[in-house]
């Protein structure tokens, strides 16, 4: 099945720096990539996805990229905020089926 | 957009009852949900996928019997921990499939005591 590493597993930086989050997936099949916010207590919440047949995709302050060759897909976010401080997940998924997640990275930004 | 909704958002039980989780599809029908297992800091872990009108498949690993799963509907699955231990505590994540997407519920934290 899909085995997804995620890196680093804890991330600090300052207001307004960039911060990057690095997933790798094993199973060359998988078609779609969602990355995932997990606030304390709270059910993760998608902030943004990609699919197999796009390298890139922006959504304000958030971008992910995606190399099917290496097999590797990145979460981007500028200008970063305190409220950005929380658990984010990647996942790799074959379709309906197999959504496997990444470890967690914990991003604190520090104002 | 989507929303599912999980009640409840934390149960305390006493060690041998049974807790029951649902996970609602509010404003979409779910033909297939997902129910996650979550400890402290660390990642969601598939339990079983719940399919509208058939049996649950189980992740390996995952005992059928303790973690009974309905999906009668297309908006609502639900999980019941049998005979929940200590150890049964965690935190229970639900999710629906819909439009190549996933939704997931707020969560429910079970403390058993």
């Amino acid at each position: 099945g899909e085995n997804v590493e995620q890196h680093p597993s804890t991330l600090s930086v300052q207001e307004g720096d960039s911060a990057v989050i690095k997933c790798t997936y094993s199973d060359s099949a998988s078609n779609y990539f969602p990355w995932y916010k997990q606030e304390l207590g709270k059910g993760p919440q998608l902030i943004i996805d990609i699919r197999s047949n796009v390298g890139e995709k922006k959504d304000q302050r958030i971008a992910v990229t995606l190399n099917k060759t290496a097999k590797h897909f990145s979460l981007h976010i500028t200008e970063t905020q305190p409220e950005d401080s929380a658990v984010y997940f990647c996942a790799a998924s074959l379709g309906i089926h197999d959504m496997r997640f990444g470890a967690g990275t914990r991003l604190t930004v520090k104002p | 957009g989507a929303v599912v909704s999980q009640h409840p958002s934390w149960v305390i039980c006493k060690s041998g009852t049974s807790v029951k989780i649902e996970c609602r599809s509010l404003d979409f029908q779910a033909t297939t949900m997902f129910w996650y297992r979550q400890f402290p800091k660390q990642s969601l872990m598939l339990m079983a996928t719940s399919n509208e009108g058939s049996k649950a498949t189980y992740e390996q690993g995952v005992e059928k019997d303790k973690f009974l799963i309905n999906h009668a509907s297309l908006t609502l699955s639900t999980l019941t921990v049998t005979s929940a231990h200590p150890e049964d505590s965690s935190f229970y994540i639900c999710s629906a499939y819909r439009n190549y997407g996933y939704t997931f519920g707020s969560g429910t934290r079970l403390t058993v005591v």
